[in-house]
Order: C-alpha cells, then structure tokens, then sequence
C-alpha cells in the first residue's frame, strides 16, 4: 500500500540558509500534519492542514511556515536556520471527511541538519 | 493539560519473555489512544489504535493494549518478544475524530537480549 513519501530524506544546511521540505499524503488523505523530532526526544506537532487550510498550529516558530496545496501535497518551509532546528521532521496523513476515524500515517521523515 | 506519560525510558527483556510497556494519559475527553513503534532512523509504525468500544485491542506483530479509563492507562503488551522487537515505543493521545495533533509520551526503548 501506498504511504506517506517525504523529501528529502536528509537535508544539511548552514545556519541562516533556508530548506523546504515536501510531503505527499497517502492517496485520497485529506488532512497533513508535521511533526519535529529533536535527539533523544518524542515528536512535538507543529502544524496541520485540512483542505489546504490550517486546522491547527502547535509550537512551530515564526521562522517557519507551511501550506498544502491543491493536490494536497505540504511543504514546510524553514528560514534563519539555527543549529536547534536540527532534529527530524515527520509528516503524517489521515483521511478526515465525513467523520472518519483514520489515524495518522507517518513518513519516514526528513532528518535536517544545520551545521 | 493534556499530556502522555511513559515511566519507563529504558526496558530490557529476554527473547520469549513477556513485556510489558507502561502508558499513563491525562486528557479532558474521550481519548483517542495509539501505539507507535520507531526504529532508529525510521519512521512511526502505528502498531493499534484505541477509539471506542472493546477496551482490549489488537495490533500488528502480536501487540495488544488495554484501556482503563478509571487508571488512565493504556498499557502495550505482547506474550513473547522477538529480537526483531528492539525499538523505540510511543504511546499518543489524540483528540475526538482522530484528526486532531497527537500528544506523545517520552518514549520507552526496549532491547532485547537473546
């Protein structure tokens, strides 16, 4: 079965540089979220999209920002890179309409490491 | 405050052994409760959810969890461990529909020994 494709895999950056990163949900997925996993630590949510609009935000920094678009693909995107944002950053995908009880699906994430 | 807490941060058990992993959730309404396995590098794996009904649930790779709500607790079990097992176990706690964000514990790291 299809799953949750995240790019890429690993990304290094420099600090004050700028990463994007993409997520495609599983097919017919309605509902996007983000995750970020620091060393040693359990994933923190920072944001989610429900028909390509924001449904809910967490801890995420101002630096950062997301959107999904029409195809329902996400895109997180990262500015002012600081050496804390490194850490693994997991999308999920659940299927939301009509009351579904579909729980999150989670890519093998995208490690970021800023050096 | 909703909140997942996960007492045991490291477990070690012997292949065929028992196993128990510990979760504890403190949360406003009806939770919505899962089990996630990571291996190093890798992604979640949902392992079984909780939403309603029997409060014993059964997962992939011979996991099961039981619901207690008067103990706040939704506790993974399974019978015999394998070596394959080793991994790192989070328990989550989301909110009505399941589309909510996902609370999650610290994690427990289980390794096994053969």
């Amino acid at each position: 079965a299809a799953g949750v494709i995240q790019s890429p895999r690993h990304l290094i950056k420099e600090k004050r540089e700028t990463a994007t990163l993409k997520c495609y949900p599983i097919p017919r997925h309605d509902t996007v979220y983000w995750y970020q996993q620091g060393p040693g630590q359990d994933p923190q949510f920072l944001i989610s999209f429900y028909e390509k609009m924001q449904s809910d935000k967490g801890s995420i920094p101002d630096r950062f920002s997301a959107q999904q678009f029409s195809d329902y693909h996400s895109e997180l995107n990262m500015s002012s890179l600081e050496l804390g944002d490194s850490a693994l950053y997991f999308c999920a995908s659940s299927l939301r309409a009509g009351g579904s009880n579909q729980p999150q699906h989670f890519g093998d994430g995208t490690r970021l490491s800023i050096l | 405050a909703q909140s997942v807490t996960q007492p045991d941060i490291h477990i070690t058990v012997s292949e065929g052994a028992s196993l128990e992993l510990r979760c504890n959730y403190s949360y406003g309404a009806t939770p919505y409760l899962f089990w996630y396995v990571q291996s190093p590098g890798q992604g979640l794996q949902l392992l079984l959810k909780y939403f309603s009904g029997d409060t014993l649930v059964q997962g992939i790779k011979g996991f099961e969890a039981e619901f207690k709500r008067s103990q706040s607790s939704f506790n993974l079990r399974k019978p015999s461990v394998h070596w394959s097992d080793a991994a790192e176990y989070f328990c989550a706690v989301g909110g009505t529909g399941g589309y909510n964000k996902l609370i999650f514990g610290a994690g427990t790291r289980l390794a096994v020994h053969p």
